[in-house]
């Protein structure tokens, strides 16, 4: 069973410009979250959708934005990069009892110059 | 509000001694509890939840409600181990973890 891919595995953008990183769930997975990994912050919640729907959403400005579609790939957006965006993004599908946990994706290593 | 503290950013053992990376959670309700193992290059992967009291590559969890605390456990560590592991709390209706900064793990031949 194929597990969680993100694409593309690494980006360099210039300051300013805007991003927009994919994610394809597990088969069977509704549930699609993405996560930002830096080395000073860790790991923070971005948000979560669920069919097509954002059910939840971290601490992050407006220029951080998703959306799922119809067969639960999602992706997300990011608008007028920052040099402090530059992190690894990870996306983590799971089945609709959370209690099972998330797996996640390989992430995409973002670089803003 | 829900937090996840791991006390310890490095953690260093002999291989063969025991090992015990600290957990401790604040959430009034009923917590859904993991631990997330990262190995160097490679993706963020489960190794324990607290609804199933597995035992995975010998490393136990119990969680202790009345500490809140969700410590992860080996008897004996191997070379393997090292890694950056991470605690993290779910909850239903929240949708998302919510981690702690993680301990990486060095095992010393």
């Amino acid at each position: 069973k194929a597990g969680v891919t993100q694409t593309p595995r690494y980006l360099i953008k210039t300051r300013g410009q805007q991003v927009t990183l994919s994610c394809s769930p597990i088969s069977g997975h509704r549930s699609v979250s993405w996560y930002q990994q830096t080395p000073g912050q860790g790991l923070q919640f971005l948000f979560e959708y669920f069919s097509e729907t954002q059910r939840n959403k971290g601490n992050f400005p407006g220029r951080f934005s998703g959306r799922q579609f119809s067969n639960s790939r999602s992706e997300m957006n990011v608008s007028t990069l920052e040099l402090g965006d530059s992190a690894l993004y990870l996306c983590a599908s799971s089945p609709p009892s959370t209690g099972l946990g998330y797996t996640f994706g390989s992430g995409t290593r973002l670089t803003v110059v | 509000a829900q937090r996840v503290t791991q006390p310890e950013k490095l953690l260093s053992v002999f291989k063969g001694a025991p090992v015990e990376l600290k957990c401790n959670y604040s959430y009034s309700g009923s917590p859904e509890l993991f631990w997330y193992v990262q190995y160097s290059r490679q993706r963020l992967q489960l190794l324990l939840r607290h609804i199933s009291r597995e035992s995975i590559k010998g490393f136990t969890a119990d969680l202790n409600k009345g500490e809140t605390s969700f410590h992860l456990k080996k008897p004996f560590a191997q070379e393997e181990d090292s890694a950056m592991y991470y605690c993290a709390l779910s909850y239903s209706g929240a949708n998302n973890l919510f981690f702690g900064t993680g301990t990486r793990l060095t095992v010393i031949p």
